[in-house]
């Protein structure tokens, strides 16, 4: 497979567990924020996103929470599958309009 | 059905060679974007555009090149000046352009993984 995230930190979780992965932002100005999924040789993939007159946002299985006060955002995903295992990552939108990227968490599943 | 794609999927170079990488997307966005990911960094933008004819260097510009002749369309070429080019390369693309309050979401190529022997 690629070598994307050779050393990213690592979760590793049971199946059927929830998952919660961590993201820190740097720009207190950022306006919007995604979080995507990227599986081994593939590009990334769109999951969730937030905007920053939120704190949380509910999708099927995921949901993001967003603290603007110490400028964290999570992604929880529910009962995690075999199919979750990939790098997550978050981007968020600065003032300059432009996305910054997060540098990744791999998330293992765990049969 | 509608995407982006890229290719080639696997690409080697010798040194000293340019290459170009190829991206196509037939979502009618206006806005293209590419990005080199490394292991344990995030992505990092090279160039980006946000119209035909149009582009602006992103933050690791220096030993790329691009081109927007056409709106579906934004290869970018690997200079034998880019001294560390072995990556993974991303495109993407976006309805809006920047600032544009429609669709924020970037959509992502599959990739070309780029190796220099």
């Amino acid at each position: 497979g690629e070598s994307v995230g050779l050393h990213l930190p690592t979760l590793s979780v049971q199946e059927g567990d929830n998952s919660i992965i961590n993201c820190a932002y740097s720009n207190s100005a950022s306006d919007y924020f995604i979080w995507y999924k990227q599986e081994s040789g593939k590009g990334p993939q769109f999951i969730i996103d937030i905007r920053s007159n939120m704190d949380k946002r509910q999708g099927q299985r995921v949901t993001v929470l967003l603290n603007k006060t110490v400028k964290h955002l999570s992604l929880q995903i529910a009962a995690t599958q075999p199919g979750d295992s990939a790098v997550y990552f978050c981007a968020e939108r600065g003032a300059g309009n432009m996305l910054t990227f997060g540098g990744g968490t791999r998330l293992m599943v765990k049969p | 059905d509608g995407g982006i794609t890229q290719s080639p999927k696997y690409l080697f170079r010798k040194e000293g060679q340019n290459v170009t990488l190829s991206c196509e997307q037939n979502l009618n966005h206006d806005a293209m974007y590419w990005y080199r990911q490394d292991p344990g960094q995030g992505l990092r933008l090279i160039y980006y555009s946000q119209i035909v004819n149009d582009f602006q260097k992103g933050d690791i510009a220096e030993g790329y090149s691009v081109s927007r002749e056409k709106k579906e369309s934004f290869p970018l070429t690997v200079t034998s000046a880019q001294k560390n080019p072995t990556a993974f390369y991303l495109c993407a693309s976006k309805r809006g352009g920047e600032g544009s309050a429609v669709n924020r979401e970037q959509f992502f190529g599959p990739g070309t993984r780029l190796t220099v022997l």
